[in-house]
């Protein structure tokens, strides 16, 4: 079968940095993708990765390694406002898009 | 409007019930998809459509039906709402060809209780 695994719920401090690892099987791999979601809010695309290694934006890094089935999202200088769900999801070999739960993340001041 | 918008935002209904929830885009967006979130599970596609004109079953398409006469409007219908089908549900689209294909935009979601 298919399945995305993630850790359940984080928790870092304001303004450090947090890693949210994602692991993967899916039927073929054409593409991973991290979304945000605010409590109660629709999910907010982030990044997408095809190619091996790591692609910046801004505070958000994301890292993909195809040969392990691995990816994980960056988050630097943590904010408050970065208090959210984060969302792993794979293209399979069908092009269809295959969600993991989510990691919840709580930042304390 | 800028995006895709959903309605009713929120809705209880009594089991046995139909109900269609509404999502209109005006992104002119070539596929669209409806998923359902539940606590503790990832999305999961319920029905989706490449283009208009066509439709496709998800993972959990059971009791739900969708049409899409046109490029903008996909809606869900729930034939005979069970309480099982009580969840928040989430439109979305995605450009279907280029670059970002894959890339969806969601609507701000429908909360749905069947009692």
């Amino acid at each position: 079968g298919q399945n995305i695994d993630q850790p359940t719920e984080m928790t870092a401090t304001e303004g450090a940095i947090v890693q949210i690892n994602c692991t993967y099987q899916t039927s073929g791999f054409n593409g991973l993708f991290w979304y945000q979601q605010h409590a109660g809010e629709a999910p907010t695309f982030l990044s997408y990765n095809v190619l091996d290694g790591l692609e910046e934006k801004g505070r958000f890094s994301s890292f993909l390694s195809r040969s392990k089935g691995y990816s994980y999202l960056l988050l630097k200088e943590l904010q408050m406002k970065d208090s959210a769900s984060y969302l792993c999801a794979v293209v399979d070999s069908n092009y269809q898009l295959i969600w993991g739960a989510g990691t919840k993340l709580i930042i304390k001041p | 409007i800028a995006g895709i918008t959903q309605a009713p935002t929120s809705q209880i209904l009594a089991a046995g019930r139909r109900m269609t929830l509404r999502c209109t885009q005006d992104m002119r967006h070539n596929a669209m998809y409806w998923y359902r979130q539940d606590l503790g599970l990832g999305l999961r596609l319920i029905h989706y459509s490449n283009t208009a004109g066509t439709t496709g079953k998800g993972e959990v398409p059971d009791g739900y039906s969708v049409s899409r006469a046109n490029t903008d409007d996909f809606p869900l219908t729930l034939a005979s709402a069970v309480p099982s089908q009580t969840s928040v549900y989430f439109c979305a689209s995605s450009p279907g060809q280029g670059f970002g294909a894959n890339v969806l935009t969601f609507g701000a979601g429908s909360r749905l209780t069947v009692l």
